[in-house]
């Protein structure tokens, strides 16, 4: 079975700043996907970024980046020019790389990001 | 092409009572899902439909039922509530035969159940 750990319950920055996220994981799967998921106070599930293990490049989506490091199975994400909408819980999550099982992902009990003025 | 679209978004129910949340995507997804969230415990998987007609149990499926009759929908079933089922439930389907790749999992707006 897989676990994903966050660490950081509640994180703060300013605005503009640039702040990371924590993520480390369990599992003994070689082939996987890594997910990084925000959730603002609408509680809709928003992918923010994804990374498959297979890559050794880190994935990046405009201000968002990730810094995958697999061997220390660690995932961490990047938040660059932090902005008042970027204010919500964010979710790390892991999914195997199998057929069936695209519907299955293991969360993390996830970090509470506020911005600040 | 409304995604995945769950229905109620809020209820209240007594103990011992039953209903059904209802889950539907127009997306051609195969794969279906339920999550519940709770504070300090992130998301975990209830059931999941690798297709119509298939079901598997997840991590916490006791208390519930569901059901697969088309690719379409996937209600979740609360057959005798309990206030241990206070939580926010999620729907959420992913990947498509069609799609050269996996894709990642597409969430409803949620269900804010409590249980009384």
């Amino acid at each position: 079975a897989q676990t994903v750990t966050q660490s950081q319950p509640e994180m703060s920055v300013q605005e503009a700043e640039t702040v990371t996220l924590s993520c480390t994981y369990d599992t003994s799967e070689n082939n996987y996907y890594l997910f990084w998921y925000k959730q603002p106070p609408s509680r809709q599930m928003i992918l923010v970024i994804r990374q498959e293990a297979y890559k050794q490049q880190n994935a990046t989506e405009n201000r968002f980046s990730v810094n995958f490091q697999k061997a220390a199975k660690s995932f961490s994400l990047k938040i660059s020019d932090s902005q008042l909408g970027d204010t919500a819980m964010y979710f790390c999550a892991f999914m195997k790389h199998e057929s069936g099982t695209a519907s299955k992902l293991t969360f993390g009990t996830g970090t509470r990001l506020q911005v600040t003025l | 092409n409304a995604g995945v679209t769950q229905t109620p978004k809020f209820q209240v129910l007594k103990t011992g009572q039953s209903m059904t949340l209802q889950c539907a995507q127009d997306m051609n997804h195969e794969y279906m899902s339920w999550y519940r969230q709770d504070p300090g415990m992130g998301l975990r998987l209830i059931h999941y439909s690798v297709g119509a007609g298939i079901t598997d149990q997840g991590e916490v499926p006791n208390g519930y039922n569901v059901s697969r009759s088309t690719t379409e929908d996937f209600p979740l079933r609360l057959l005798s509530a309990a206030p241990s089922q206070t939580s926010v439930y999620f729907c959420a389907s992913s990947y498509s035969r069609y799609r050269a790749i996996m894709s990642e999992a597409f969430f409803g707006q949620g269900t804010r159940l409590t249980v009384v």
